[in-house]
């Protein structure tokens, strides 16, 4: 199985940061990621697949980027309503995978 | 609008058994892969089972082998999940998702409410 390290666990940021989450993949996922958002008691919510294409409706404020094992996911301009966990996916091999999840909240 | 709706969770003994159903619309069912995906009360996300758009094709994750079973029904749009020999590790919120089709590969793209299955006695 494919494992994905997702790192901060947590992070603590002020309104109008830049925060920038990462996952590592324990071998080449050939840009198969994707990013989900999840907001507490909500079901999660697809922003970014195959590592930078935003989801229609996804804000622009919202980005991915990487290649290989190493991938990374950003919000600039943090506003309050992007308070919540977010979770990377890897989607090359069966089974599919997820990163341990990030929470986000306010400074 | 895309709407998966699942039912069927609540309490249930080690050891028995719990089916789960997901009623979707707002899309053609029989066009797309769909699968269970569930979270244990704070804890991350795990895949347990997927299941083709005709479903002649199933995958599941090792620890759930032999125990579940995903299946459909076109005609009724609506997706299962069977599952049996239930353990304390199975309690989790169960959520429904449609398996995206296309050039980017098959991710989970719609995701139902969730269901709270709790395997206690």
């Amino acid at each position: 199985d494919i494992q994905m390290t997702q790192s901060p666990p947590s992070l603590s940021a002020s309104l109008g940061d830049k925060v920038t989450i990462t996952c590592q993949a324990s071998q080449n996922i050939n840009k198969y990621i994707a990013w989900y958002q999840q907001k507490p008691g909500k079901a999660p919510r697809l922003l970014i697949r195959y590592t930078s294409t935003l989801e229609s409706g996804t804000p622009s404020r919202f980005s991915g980027s990487g290649s290989g094992r190493d991938y990374s996911f950003s919000i600039s301009n943090v506003e309050s309503e992007d308070i919540a966990s977010y979770y990377c996916l890897q989607y090359d091999n069966l089974p599919w995978t997820f990163g341990g999840g990030t929470k986000l909240e306010l400074k | 609008e895309v709407q998966l709706v699942e039912s069927g969770g609540g309490l249930v003994q080690p050891g028995r058994s719990m089916k789960l159903s997901c009623a979707a619309s707002g899309f053609t069912f029989s066009n797309y892969g769909m699968a269970w995906v569930r979270q244990a009360p704070t804890k991350g996300l795990e895949w347990v089972a997927t299941i083709s758009y005709d479903g002649s094709s199933t995958y599941y994750r090792d620890s759930v082998k032999g125990r579940f079973t995903i299946s459909r029904d076109n005609a009724k749009s609506t997706l299962y999940l069977q599952m049996n020999s239930l353990r304390s590790e199975d309690t989790a919120t169960y959520y429904c998702t449609r398996v995206s089709s296309g050039s980017s590969g098959y991710y989970f793209d719609y995701w139902g409410q969730g269901v709270m299955v709790t395997v206690s006695s």
